[in-house]
């Protein structure tokens, strides 16, 4: 079974340019969501979608960070303009929709290291 | 003061050590508890899922809950060097209608196992 993919790998951008991220979550998989993940920090999530819905998005800075998840199946997220503080590894990450609580494991694709200088 | 709590360490130790990693939580609504174990730039895999109190074992790994004490371990037996990596732990409340809220993240832990 194929992993998330995101692309791309790697990402140096200088302050004020805007990048933008790709992700294609697990077939089958309705759940999809975008962490940030600071150096020595743990991942933390940005948004939530379920299908192309959004489930929560409280922690997206909403004035230069973007997300959108059309058809249901991929993703990207988009960063404009970005600032100093945004260098982080961004990681998408997908589960199944389920009833059962149990179910709901996320699978983590190997993230987007962005640089912003 | 932050909802989870980890040691970022790092935690040295020998080939064949129980290694111990632990969490402590605020949240007294967490009834959904994760090991992650994240290696060099790689994202995050699921290493172990308990639900609510008590313990969960799997080959060398064991999880531990304890809610009383809003307390959380891993123990690792006769590690290896290939557990070198990042351990984070992970988790989450009951959400409205059946779902759960979103993941809450420790800090990881680094473990560097040596040969």
């Amino acid at each position: 079974e194929a992993g998330v993919a995101q692309s791309p790998r790697y990402k140096i951008i200088e302050k004020r340019q805007s990048v933008a991220f790709w992700c294609n979550p697990i077939s089958g998989h309705a759940t999809l969501y975008w962490y940030q993940q600071i150096l020595g920090q743990g991942p933390k999530l940005l948004i939530q979608f379920q299908n192309n819905g959004v489930v929560d998005d409280s922690q997206l800075p909403k004035d230069r960070f973007s997300a959108e998840r059309l058809k249901g199946v991929d993703s990207t997220l988009k960063i404009q303009p970005a600032k100093l503080e945004d260098s982080a590894v961004y990681l998408c990450a997908s589960s199944l929709d389920s009833a059962d609580r149990l179910n709901e494991k996320l699978f983590f694709g190997s993230g987007t290291q962005l640089s912003v200088l | 003061q932050k909802e989870v709590e980890q040691d970022p360490g790092p935690l040295s130790v020998p080939e064949g050590a129980i290694v111990s990693l632990n969490c402590t939580y605020s949240n007294s609504a967490f009834q959904y508890f994760m090991w992650y174990r994240q290696y060099s730039r790689k994202g995050p895999e699921l290493l172990m899922y308990t639900y609510s109190s008590g313990n969960k074992e799997d080959g060398r790994f064991t999880a531990q809950v304890d809610k009383s004490s809003k307390y959380i371990s891993l123990f690792i037996r006769d590690s290896q060097p290939s557990d070198s990596a990042t351990y984070l732990c992970a988790m989450s409340a009951p959400g409205r209608g059946g779902a759960t809220n979103k993941l809450i993240f420790g800090t990881g832990t680094l473990l560097a196992v040596q040969p």
